[in-house]
């Protein structure tokens, strides 16, 4: 079982509708990070966060530690957010204080 | 050229032959990291340095596998003997120094291919 889970593994919404991607995470973590990875396969950093809410833009990320959960949610869905949402945690189980533990992503396509 | 460049791009290689990979991080970012993606799979974490040196190697495979920086900026990661199952996308990032919040810069990877 992965330690950092993601749902759903895909998801296809229509223009202009409000999109929620999950995280959620077995073991205690010290910081996550919300990465967004194109089509073409380059990845950007989107948010980091270990409580409370972020937003930029149309993104927004939020964290709840008691419920070891994550989401992160596009308002107003545009086709070129169509891209691949990765949910990374620095789990504090791990060996490494900088080893970061990936989901296995959500390939969202927004359709025009 | 402010971004993390990485090469080759692409690199076809026959099984048991050694490939070298190289990162170029973003001018003076402190903290380098190499991930995997291979195919159909998440990204997985394999080395992180600081400075020159690397702290945790814990993400290393196997021991074909290594990695070197120098003079705080490149980095190469080697794999010996390469393996069918090596091939992946392999990721270089780096960040201005190795904090949690630290934002990670990603190259654009290296595609190797082991026939």
């Amino acid at each position: 079982k992965n330690e950092v889970e993601q749902s759903p593994q895909n998801l296809t919404a229509q223009e202009g509708e409000f999109i929620t991607i999950n995280c959620s995470y077995s073991v205690g973590i010290s910081a996550l990070h919300w990465l967004q990875q194109h089509p073409g396969g380059g990845i950007v950093s989107l948010f980091m966060l270990s409580s409370g809410k972020k937003k930029h833009g149309r993104l927004i990320a939020t964290i709840n530690i008691q419920e070891k959960h994550s989401s992160l949610h596009i308002t107003a869905s545009h086709p070129r957010d169509s891209a691949v949402y990765i949910c990374a945690a620095y789990l504090i189980s791990s060996g490494s204080a900088r080893q970061l533990t990936f989901g296995s992503g959500t390939q969202l396509t927004v359709l025009p | 050229g402010a971004g993390v460049s990485q090469s080759p791009s692409n690199k076809v290689t026959e099984k048991g032959k050694d490939v070298e990979l190289r990162c170029d991080p973003i001018s003076g970012h402190t903290a380098l990291y190499w991930y995997r993606q291979s195919l159909g799979q998440g990204l997985e974490f394999l080395i992180y340095f600081q400075g020159n040196s690397a702290p945790d190697k814990s993400g290393l495979p196997s021991d074909r596998f290594s990695a070197e920086r120098t003079g705080g900026s490149v980095s190469t990661l080697t794999i010996q003997r390469t393996q069918q199952e090596d091939s992946a996308v392999y990721l270089c990032a780096s960040s201005l120094k190795p904090g949690l919040f630290e934002t990670q810069y990603f190259g654009p990877g290296t595609r190797l291919l082991v026939l």
